[in-house]
């Protein structure tokens, strides 16, 4: 059972477009929500990250987009380039004890020139 | 040199092989995992440390083994390799005080 859902699976924008993905989860004790990007050969790497105390958190060209009530998330990217060409992962935990993270299936996002 | 190493970076074994993945951090952090990477799955655990002594199963155990040898060091073993176990593996690391995962490069594994 997937805990943390994630859509779509793969995506392509064009350079200086917005990227949009979206992810939903069911456990309602998650209150940590990550994001993780992933190059080819190389290990997924934090992006940005939300906890449920607000709604919007901005770094730079990303943004996550947090609904508590609907129990989803999402994660922005303004003004895409060929450079954020990349595997993207939501990621979710439960901090009331220990620190494991759910992943999402992953997106693969390209941003062609 | 990278704060998590995952030795060998790739390796290819046959079916019913004894295999180990080895993962090391010179991050200081106490807790350790191992994840799998399939197309379509996402990540998913395999086995989590929190500290030398604590070793706890994740939700893809079955067919996995693993040894906690320091705090820097956290091993995964393949009994007998199948191949549907044929992955690419993570292992990260991660400090109590820190949520943040720091993850190695992989170690792309194939059983044939």
């Amino acid at each position: 059972q997937q805990q943390v859902k994630q859509s779509p699976q793969s995506l392509i924008v064009q350079k200086g477009g917005i990227s949009i993905i979206n992810c939903a989860y069911e456990n309602t004790a998650f209150d940590y929500f990550p994001w993780y990007q992933q190059f080819p050969g190389k290990g997924p790497a934090l992006l940005i990250a939300i906890r449920p105390d607000v709604s919007e958190k901005k770094e730079g060209r990303f943004t996550i987009s947090f609904n508590k009530s609907a129990k989803q998330f999402s994660l922005h990217i303004m003004d895409s380039q060929p450079g954020d060409s990349a595997t993207y992962f939501c990621a979710a935990s439960a901090n009331t004890g220990f620190q494991k993270l759910v992943f999402g299936t992953g997106t693969r996002l390209l941003v062609s020139p | 040199d990278a704060d998590v190493t995952q030795t060998p970076r790739n390796r290819i074994t046959k079916t019913g092989k004894r295999i180990m993945l080895e993962c090391s951090q010179t991050k200081g952090h106490d807790r350790m995992y191992w994840y799998r990477q399939d197309p379509g799955l996402g990540l998913r655990l395999i086995y989590y440390s929190f500290d030398v002594k604590d070793i706890n199963k994740g939700e893809i155990s079955d067919g996995y083994s693993v040894s906690r040898q320091a705090q820097a060091k956290f091993s995964l073993s393949l009994e007998s390799a199948i191949p549907n176990q044929t992955a690419l593996y993570f292992c990260a690391t991660s400090d109590r005080r820190d949520i943040g995962y720091t993850f190695g490069s992989g170690t792309r594994l194939t059983v044939v």
